[in-house]
């Protein structure tokens, strides 16, 4: 059973710029969350989505947004990059049906923003 | 808002030893789940160990085990017979089931290495 597969891995944008990272849930999954890991802040919740709908939000900037496609694959986009957008993204899945606690993690994709 | 405290950015343990990481948390809610997750080098972030709040009884995994301490918002993490793959960094986790469900609060991680 293939694991949560992210793409691209690694990329290098340039301040102002937008970017869009992609999610793909083990199958059957249809719940997908986004986690951003940086040195300073550590891991912090972005979005939580299930069935296309965002259900849970975390504390950033408008400038970060998700969706969420009939497949369960996602997507976030980051407009107008910051420095300090330089981060590990870290995307989840679970599985579908009640609450069972347990995500499962991607490699992540690698951002830096020069 | 739920807090998760891990006071120990750094641990070392001799290969076969046991070493014990800390972790403690700050929450309203009863019921909730909390997590050890391990994330090597490679950074697949691989879950260790689950506990649900409501089960007294220390969760087991192998050589992983925990002390959960629910008065004292305690979780800690035991490894047994350290082996050099244990080498990674360590993030205890938090998830409630109120309107924060299905989000997890992390620790800041503990980097623990097995030395041979």
């Amino acid at each position: 059973k293939a694991g949560v597969t992210q793409t691209p891995r690694y990329l290098i944008k340039t301040r102002g710029q937008q970017v869009t990272l992609s999610c793909s849930p083990i199958s059957g999954h249809r719940s997908v969350s986004w986690y951003q890991q940086t040195p300073g802040q550590g891991l912090q919740f972005l979005f939580e989505y299930f069935s296309e709908t965002q259900r849970n939000k975390g504390n950033f900037p408008g400038r970060f947004s998700g969706r969420q496609f009939s497949n369960s694959r996602s997507e976030m986009n980051v407009s107008t990059l910051e420095l300090g957008d330089s981060a590990l993204y870290l995307c989840a899945s679970s599985r579908t049906g009640e609450y069972t606690g347990e995500l499962f993690f991607g490699e992540g994709s690698r951002l830096t923003v020069l | 808002a739920q807090t998760v405290t891990q006071s120990q950015p750094e641990m070392s343990v001799q290969e076969a030893e046991t070493v014990t990481l800390s972790c403690t948390y700050d929450t309203s809610e009863s019921n909730y789940y909390l997590f050890w997750y391990k994330q090597p080098p490679s950074r697949q972030m691989i879950l260790v160990i689950r506990q649900e709040a409501y089960k007294q009884q220390n969760a087991t995994e192998n050589r992983f085990s925990v002390n959960f301490q629910k008065a004292a918002k305690s979780f800690s993490l035991k490894i047994s017979d350290s082996q050099l793959g244990d080498t990674a960094m360590y993030f205890c986790a938090f998830m409630g089931f109120s309107g924060s469900a299905r989000q997890l609060t992390f620790g800041s991680g503990t980097q623990l290495t097995v030395l041979p």
